[in-house]
């Protein structure tokens, strides 16, 4: 069965980085597009962008560039988030979330979460 | 950026209530919205795509309609089991966004 399975709970001093990963099975790791959302303590799901995993490609949505990264690893179907120069308000939840080729939004499958708290 | 405006924001209905949760975009999306739910401490889980199609596996008392900027979403008989917070997302332009979501709870 479809798995998305991310790295656990992370605890950073601000001015530190993170790098959240989300191994992916059960299915062709490049046949799908791979999303990330943030979900910030008792607040909504917000779009952070996604990558290619066929090309690497990442698309950033506005006010996630600069200091947040896509990447991937196709040899072990995994994809990662890195965030570098960690402030108090990154403290939120992460998830990866596969969409199809086809943009339609169809997050069928999640990972569990990765809860990074920035605190000094 | 597209918005989407859920309302309400949060509603509390007794078991077995009919309950709707709208959303409405700021422009028109055609039909090209999702509906997840979202359980305390879990990952979102969708129910409904292209505003009005069940997720294979999901209980047939949840339902979608809509079209353009107006969009419903209904539990027919709330379960215990539905207690959760519920998401749109419209997935017509990038950013993809998603409503501010709306909690379900039992009176």
């Amino acid at each position: 069965q479809v798995q998305l399975v991310q790295s656990g709970s992370e605890l950073k001093k601000p001015g530190a980085s993170v790098k959240v990963s989300c191994k992916a099975s059960g299915y062709t790791f490049t046949s799908y597009a791979m999303n990330w959302v943030r979900q910030a303590p008792g607040q909504g799901l917000e779009w952070m962008g996604w990558i290619n995993t066929n090309t690497g490609n990442p698309t950033y949505a506005q006010g996630f560039t600069g200091r947040f990264v896509f990447s991937l690893d196709t040899s072990v179907s995994t994809a990662y988030l890195q965030i570098s120069s960690l402030k108090a308000e990154d403290t939120a939840v992460y998830y990866c979330a596969r969409e199809p080729y086809d943009s339609s939004g169809y997050y069928g499958n999640w990972g569990q979460g990765t809860l990074v708290t920035v605190s000094s | 950026d597209i918005q989407m405006t859920q309302s309400p924001s949060s509603l509390s209905a007794s078991v077995g209530d009919r309950v709707t949760i709208t959303c409405q975009a700021s422009q028109d999306i055609s039909n090209y919205l999702n509906w997840y739910q979202q359980k305390p401490g879990k990952a979102p889980k969708l129910l409904i795509y292209d505003a009005s199609n069940l997720e294979t596996g999901v209980p047939s008392r949840f339902s979608g309609s809509g079209s353009g900027t107006d969009f419903t979403f209904t539990i027919s008989s709330l379960q215990p089991e539905d207690i959760a917070t519920y998401y749109c997302q419209q997935y017509d332009n990038l950013p993809q966004t998603f409503g501010q979501g709306t909690k379900v709870e039992i009176k």
